[in-house]
Formats: structure tokens, sequence, C-alpha cells
């Protein structure tokens, strides 16, 4: 059974610091590209960063680039979010989730397939 | 950066009824769209890939369509466990952007 477990969530004042966790089991967790997933309170989502198999392909969206960096351990089947420089508009539910390639029709298509419980950041003074 | 707007943002139906949410791209995504299913409290749940694909599991009352820009969630007959908020999102280029989401509540 594939399951994710976010960590590191918590309450840090406005420019501080956090990293999260995934705890990645049931797959291997090396054949997959990652993502972190954000979901501000009342909020719909927002995808955030993706990382490749061994690392050497990272993607933000704009509004976290210089300031968050997506990282994972292969051997130990986990992935990171080191989130700098936090802003009150960076609080959020954190997901972690598998992302997954679908060919069909010739093409291949990415989708979320599975989702951790996510761990909440709350960033206030 | 392409944006996703579903419509209506919300709706209130009968257990039964057929539902439709729709989703458009602000740019041609071909059919790199996806819906994902989420209740209160809960990690989004993954429906349908390439718009119109039923993941596993997923019951076959859910269907999807559309290519382009224009892409249709329908529930043909609504169920209790149902009631949720749906997402779509496109792929098909980065970043990755999801649609403000509909929520399906009970009328």
């Amino acid at each position: 059974e594939v399951q994710l477990v976010e960590s590191g969530g918590g309450l840090v004042q406005p420019g501080g610091s956090l990293r999260l966790s995934c705890a990645a089991s049931g797959f291997t967790f090396s054949s997959y590209w990652m993502s972190w997933v954000r979901q501000a309170p009342g909020k719909g989502l927002e995808w955030v960063a993706n990382i490749k198999q061994g690392g050497s392909e990272k993607y933000y969206v704009d509004s976290v680039k210089g300031r968050f960096t997506i990282s994972r351990d292969n051997a130990k089947n986990s992935l990171y979010l080191q989130m700098n420089s936090l802003r009150a508009e960076d609080a959020a539910v954190y997901y972690c989730a598998r992302c997954e390639i679908y060919y069909y029709d010739s093409s291949g298509y990415w989708g979320f397939d599975y989702w951790g419980q996510g761990t909440l950041v709350t960033v206030s003074s | 950066d392409i944006q996703m707007t579903q419509s209506p943002s919300s709706l209130s139906a009968s257990v039964g009824d057929r539902v439709t949410i729709t989703c458009r791209a602000s740019q041609y995504i071909s059919t790199n769209l996806n819906w994902y299913q989420q209740k209160p409290g809960k990690a989004p749940k993954f429906l349908i890939y390439a718009a119109s694909s039923l993941q596993s599991g997923v019951p076959s009352r859910f269907s999807g369509s559309g290519s382009g820009t224009d892409f249709t969630l329908t529930i043909s007959s609504l169920q209790p466990e149902d009631f949720a908020t749906y997402y779509c999102q496109q792929s098909y280029s980065t970043p990755w952007t999801f649609g403000q989401g509909t929520k399906v509540e009970i009328k």
C-alpha cells in the first residue's frame, strides 16, 4: 500500500525557516517524480515544486523561487522541502504527492496519484 | 502561466441528480487535464487523467470530456459520498495549475 507521511509543520515567525519531510513507503520511491502541493486555509490547491527521480531536475512556482528548496534522499525514501524567508502567504497545509505519468494514445499525461495527509505550516508573529 | 477557471464555484444538488462541472483553460492544453475530489480535512483524491480516463477504482458514474481549452466533469447519478469539492488541474506546462474548485453541496 502506497503511503506518504508528511511531518515538520508548525508555527514559525515571518522571515523564519522550516523543513518539511515526507516519508514514502509501499512503492519504489526512486522511480517517481515527487511534488509538494499546498492549500492555504479555506482556499484552493497550489502546486509548489517538483523533483525528478534522481534529483537532477527541480521546478518551482514563481512565488517560492529562491526561498524554497525541494530535495530527496532515495536511500531513505524521503522527500523534503526547505522553506526559508517564510511569509504570511506561505501559511498552508503542505501535501506531498507522487507524480505518475500515464501513457494514453501515444502521449504521456501527468497526474498526482497519491497524496499524504498534509502538514500545517502557520506563519505568524 | 495557464489559468484554470471552474464554473460554477458551488452548486446544490440532490442524491440521484446528474451534475456537470466545467473547467476552462486560459490557453490550449490539449487533453492534459486532471480532476480531483477533496472532502473536508482530507487530501485530494485523483479521479480522472488525460481529460477522460478514469483512475483505477473510481466509480463509473464519474466521467470527463473535453480538449483544447474546455473540459467537463460529469457525475451521472450523485451519491451521498460525492458531496465534496472538485478541482481541475492542467499538466500541460509548468507551473501546473489548479482551478479554484467547485463545491458540491446537498440540496
